[in-house]
């Protein structure tokens, strides 16, 4: 079946360091890859996503590439600030099998 | 446009007792799916409905259970409660197949007591 793992948290971080939070998954066929972000309180918002091989999806200073070779969708982000501290997730759909496989989530926190 | 609306936010319920929660998509969104969110076991799927049938479904007892209406609106009920249902409950709409992503509510927390 399909999984994901993601790097353990949490991470803490200065204001303006470079983030990478690792991410790599199982599955069958070609999933699509997500990155998503939640804030204390709320749901999932939606940070960026990949459908192919060597897509790279971005949002908002965040990159990550679909790495087939490497089943790997790290998301990174040249400077990081305060208000990036959020619990990100990252996800797989595969097409006939319509849900989303989540990772286990890794907390970052900006310090200033 | 507005986002996925879930009611209520927040629910406190009896152990033994049922709850409903409703979920509101986005206009256009034909498919809606639902997740539980725990300390413990993180985002878990319940299951998937697109055009008022059931696509897909989670490893979840049959207490929990679901429906969509022709509108696309969607409830999902869960009946004689446990303290291990407490958790924030998420639904998601997409357009049709998810590829291209799926948009959140801001969910339910619901406590058992």
């Amino acid at each position: 079946g399909n999984s994901v793992t993601q790097m353990e948290g949490p991470v803490t971080l200065s204001e303006e360091a470079f983030l990478t939070i690792n991410c790599t998954y199982t599955a069958t066929g070609y999933p699509s890859l997500f990155w998503y972000v939640q804030y204390p309180g709320e749901g999932l918002q939606l940070l960026l996503k990949a459908t192919k091989a060597d897509d790279k999806g971005s949002n908002k200073g965040f990159e990550a590439t679909y790495r087939k070779e490497t089943t790997s969708f790290h998301l990174e982000k040249g400077s990081v600030q305060v208000s990036d501290s959020a619990v990100y997730f990252c996800a797989l759909s595969n097409f006939g099998n319509e849900k989303l496989t989540f990772g286990t989530g890794t907390r970052l926190t900006i310090i200033p | 446009k507005a986002g996925v609306t879930q009611t209520p936010r927040y629910l406190i319920k009896t152990r033994g007792q049922q709850v409903t929660l409703s979920c509101s998509p986005i206009s256009g969104h034909r498919s809606v799916s639902w997740y539980q969110q725990t300390p413990g076991q993180g985002l878990q799927f319940l299951f998937e409905y697109f055009s008022e049938t059931q696509r897909n479904k989670g490893n979840f007892p049959g207490r929990f259970s679901g429906r969509q209406f022709s509108n696309s609106r969607s409830e999902m009920n869960v009946s004689t409660l446990e303290l291990g249902d407490s958790a924030l409950y998420l639904c998601a709409s997409s357009l049709d197949l998810g590829e291209d992503g799926y948009t959140f509510g801001s969910g339910t927390r619901l406590t058992v007591v």
